[in-house]
């Protein structure tokens, strides 16, 4: 079936380095898609959006890129920093309604 | 602002018994839904409300039940608990922005729910 899937389960960067999460999703009726992030113990945090009339989107260190070409969706954390090691998701919404399909996550671990 | 609030953090069950998971929100969202979260399989929608006495089925709504009788409030109970059932539950809240799609959710931290 159609879902939202990630490239890589576990991402480990040096601090201060770039990092790049990756998201494949298959269903092209999506239209807006969400990055989110969430530390132990704590619910998901919002992140970044971006609707699909748009490739690119900037927000504070982070970036979102949107492929729909390939059906590809990135994160991506510039200057990663301690406080950014969490489990990443990206999620789809296919129109109003908000009913997201959320993908498995991804780990991010930053070393000092 | 409190946002979401859930609770009970942790409840264990046993199998059979019912219990209601709580949630509330003073954001004034029309939009609120229930999650829940396994290992290796992201977060699954079990029922949602778009408001006030309006209620529908998700991804996994089979054994648990929901009602909306006010914007605040949006009770899950699981009304005989299966160990299938055990699992971080989420709840989450959003409102309409008049563009077509709803803010992005705000969740809750969960109530951790263990049925042996």
């Amino acid at each position: 079936g159609e879902s939202v899937g990630l490239h890589l389960p576990t991402l480990s960067v040096q601090e201060g380095d770039n990092s790049i999460i990756n998201c494949a999703y298959s269903n092209s009726a999506s239209d807006y898609f969400i990055w989110y992030k969430q530390e132990s113990g704590k619910g998901p945090q919002f992140i970044i959006d971006i609707r699909s009339n748009m490739d690119k989107r900037q927000g504070q260190r982070v970036t979102v890129l949107l492929n729909k070409t390939v059906k590809h969706l990135s994160l991506q954390i510039a200057a990663t920093q301690p406080g950014d090691s969490a489990v990443y998701f990206c999620a789809e919404n296919r129109g109003a309604g908000n009913m997201l399909t959320f993908g498995g996550g991804t780990r991010l671990m930053v070393k000092p | 602002n409190a946002g979401v609030t859930q609770t009970p953090k942790f409840q264990v069950l046993k199998t059979g018994q019912s219990m209601t998971l709580q949630c509330a929100q003073d954001m004034n969202h029309e939009y609120m839904s229930w999650y829940r979260q396994d290992p290796g399989m992201g977060l699954r929608l079990i029922h949602y409300s778009v408001g006030a006495g309006i209620t529908d089925q998700g991804e996994v709504p089979n054994g648990y039940n929901v009602s909306r009788s006010t914007t605040e409030d949006f009770p899950l109970r699981l009304l005989s608990a299966a160990p299938s059932q055990t699992s971080v539950y989420f709840c989450a809240s959003s409102y309409f922005s008049g563009t077509g799609y709803n803010s992005p959710l705000h969740f809750g931290n969960g109530t951790r729910l263990t049925v042996t």
